[in-house]
Parts: structure tokens; C-alpha cells; sequence
């Protein structure tokens, strides 16, 4: 079985530049995490997903960040426009259900030049 | 806000020694996850947590749950060079909507 496959894995742009990333989590789990990891400590929850429903987004930057999981199985993370500071690996992870082990794709290492 | 730290921050262990980490958490714990990241990697599922005072083993790996629910421990003996990478511990708390929360991480470097 698949695991949680992201694209693209590694995305350079120029500063105030749109950029989007794409997640496909496990068949058949219902909850859907977007994470942002910067060098040298723990992931930082940006959004969570149950099905198609954003359940906590209270730590996304929604001046520029937006997320949608819209038929409530793929997701895309988009930064307009992107800042030098949003340089990080972006990582999806999803889950059976919300307290159950979630599992992380190889993220997307950005680089905003 | 609920906050999770984790001691050591780095741990530089000789090959063949045991060592231990930890995880604190602020508030009590409905359960706790603990992850793997290889340098490079992206973080792995170890084991989850749930009851008070619950002890798990996975070969060489040792979880403990405090009997507060406010603390963990991952216990590693006779380190091996596959065990290098930052272990994290998770938490999840119900009334905060199973919200997942990842503490800092500790790096490990072992020493052959």
C-alpha cells in the first residue's frame, strides 16, 4: 500500500512568488495534518482536516497561507505570497482517525530565495 | 498554551550504552505518541501511550508513561548507530480536539 506521497519534494521560488504543494494521504484515513518543520526542531501543526472539514487551522497565517481538501482525500497548501521566513520543509501526515498513529510523507523542502 | 518539552535536546551516546529521554508536558496527557526522524527522513510512528503509568518495550526501546499522565520517558540500552536521529514525543489532548502537538526532539548522535 501506498504511504502519504507529497509533490513536489523540493520547490526554490523567489520571494513574493505564489507557491502550492500537493499531499495524497493513506486510502480510506480520514484525518489529514499539514505540518511546517524547521531546521533542528519538531513539526508545528499548521492545519488539521477530518474528511473535508478543517477542524483547527488556529495556527495558520491566513493573511497568505490557504489549504483546502475539498472532496475530503487529497489537499493542497498554498503561500501568496511567499517570505524568505517560510523557508521549511512542509510534511502532510494523515491518520485512520484523529488519536490513532498519523503517518508523514517526505515533505516538501522549500527554499524562498 | 499546552506546551511539550523534551531533555535532552542533544544526546551524544557512546555505541553500546544506554541512555534516556524525556517529555514534559505542562498539562495532563490524554495519550502520547513517540516518532523517529533519521537525519533527512521525515518522522516515523514508534508507539502510542494511553494509559497511566503504562510501560511498552520494542527491542531495545523502553516507553513510560508517568502516572500523572504529564510525563514520558523513552529508555534506549546498548545504542547502536541505527538508532542516530531526533526522537520526538507527541502529544494528544481530547478536550483540545486530539489536537497533535510535537515536542522539540532530542538529537541523538552516537559514537562508534
Amino acid at each position: 500500500e501506498a504511504g502519504v506521497v507529497q509533490s513536489p519534494r523540493y520547490k526554490i521560488i523567489e520571494k513574493k512568488q505564489p507557491v502550492a504543494f500537493w499531499c495524497n494521504p493513506i486510502s480510506g484515513h480520514n484525518t489529514l495534518y499539514w505540518y511546517l518543520q524547521n531546521l533542528g526542531q519538531g513539526p508545528e501543526l499548521l492545519i488539521r482536516y477530518e474528511n473535508e472539514e478543517a477542524v483547527d487551522d488556529s495556527q495558520l497565517p491566513k493573511d497568505r497561507f490557504s489549504a483546502e481538501r475539498l472532496k475530503g482525500v487529497d489537499s493542497t497548501l498554498k503561500i501568496q505570497p511567499a517570505e524568505l521566513g517560510d523557508s521549511a520543509v512542509y510534511l502532510c501526515a494523515s491518520s485512520l482517525e484523529a488519536d490513532t498513529e498519523a503517518f508523514f510523507g517526505q515533505g516538501t523542502r522549500l527554499t524562498v530565495v | 498554551g499546552q506546551q511539550v518539552m523534551q531533555i535532552p535536546q542533544y544526546q551524544h551516546v557512546q555505541e553500546g550504552e544506554d541512555f534516556t529521554t524525556y517529555c514534559n508536558s505542562s498539562t495532563t496527557l490524554s495519550n502520547i505518541q513517540w516518532y523517529k526522524q533519521r537525519p533527512g527522513g521525515h518522522p516515523v510512528f514508534l508507539i502510542q501511550l494511553v494509559k497511566s503509568g503504562e510501560v511498552k518495550k520494542q527491542k531495545r526501546l523502553t516507553f513510560q508513561f508517568g502516572e500523572a499522565k504529564k510525563n514520558s520517558s523513552l529508555h534506549i540500552t546498548a545504542t547502536q548507530t541505527t538508532d542516530v536521529g531526533t526522537y520526538f514525543c507527541a502529544d494528544m489532548i481530547k478536550a483540545a480536539g486530539n489536537k497533535l502537538t510535537f515536542g522539540g526532539g532530542t538529537r541523538v548522535l552516537v559514537k562508534p
